[in-house]
């Protein structure tokens, strides 16, 4: 069965710090990997997608990487500010040949204190 | 583009009622789901429809049904309103290629008492 295990489950900082989130997944065969943004009150939004072949991909102060040997996958906030207080879910995609059924993880819900 | 619309946002209802959450996407995507999530568990799939016309069960279908009325449109109904379907509702649309995103909308909180 697919699985994706996030950790940690919560997580404090204070603003302008850095954090790293990570993911582990059992998903075969491996199709993406995708990190969602979900704000409270709010539907999940895609931070970044990694596909197999790629190691690391940024966006803004946000960086993914992947490592397909060992299934692992860490999101890296930099200089942290109060609106990446959110829950942060890891989602990895198989080749189903059919239906894309996403497996999601449980997320990290991080809170940047000022 | 409005994206992903979902009505209502809230409501409360009483064990054994019944509700139609309503779902629309003007993205012309294939693909839409049903999801609900809850604390500490994640989103978990409900149902799926692959395309106009078709429609798939997910992890946790039971006690719901859905409709695909068209491309645009997708409703979820609970027959039987139980405590237990307390959640939070997410639909989600999605393209056709391989690495596209799942786009999803505000979310309906439903409280059953």
């Amino acid at each position: 069965k697919n699985q994706v295990e996030q950790s940690p489950q919560s997580l404090i900082i204070l603003e302008g710090k850095n954090c790293t989130l990570q993911c582990n997944y059992t998903v075969s065969p491996f199709s993406n990997l995708r990190w969602y943004k979900q704000d409270t009150g709010r539907g999940p939004v895609s931070l970044t997608i990694m596909t197999f072949s790629e190691n690391t991909k940024s966006n803004g102060r946000y960086t993914a990487t992947l490592d397909a040997d060992t299934k692992q996958s860490s999101l890296h906030i930099t200089a942290s500010q109060l609106s990446d207080s959110a829950s942060y879910i890891c989602v990895v995609s198989d080749y189903t040949g059919g239906s894309y059924i996403p497996t999601f993880g449980r997320g990290t819900s991080l809170i940047v204190h000022p | 583009n409005a994206g992903v619309t979902q009505t209502p946002k809230f409501q409360v209802l009483k064990t054994g009622q019944s509700m139609t959450l309503q779902c629309a996407q003007d993205m012309n995507h294939n693909s839409m789901y049903w999801y609900r999530q809850d604390p500490g568990m994640g989103l978990r799939l409900i149902y799926y429809s692959a395309s106009e016309g078709t429609t798939d069960k997910g992890e946790v279908p039971n006690g719901y049904n859905v409709s695909r009325l068209n491309k645009r449109e997708f409703s979820l109904r609970l027959e039987s309103a139980a405590p237990s379907q307390t959640s939070v509702y997410f639909c989600a649309s999605r393209g056709q290629s391989n690495y596209n995103e799942q786009f999803f909308g505000p979310g309906t909180r439903l409280t059953v008492l």
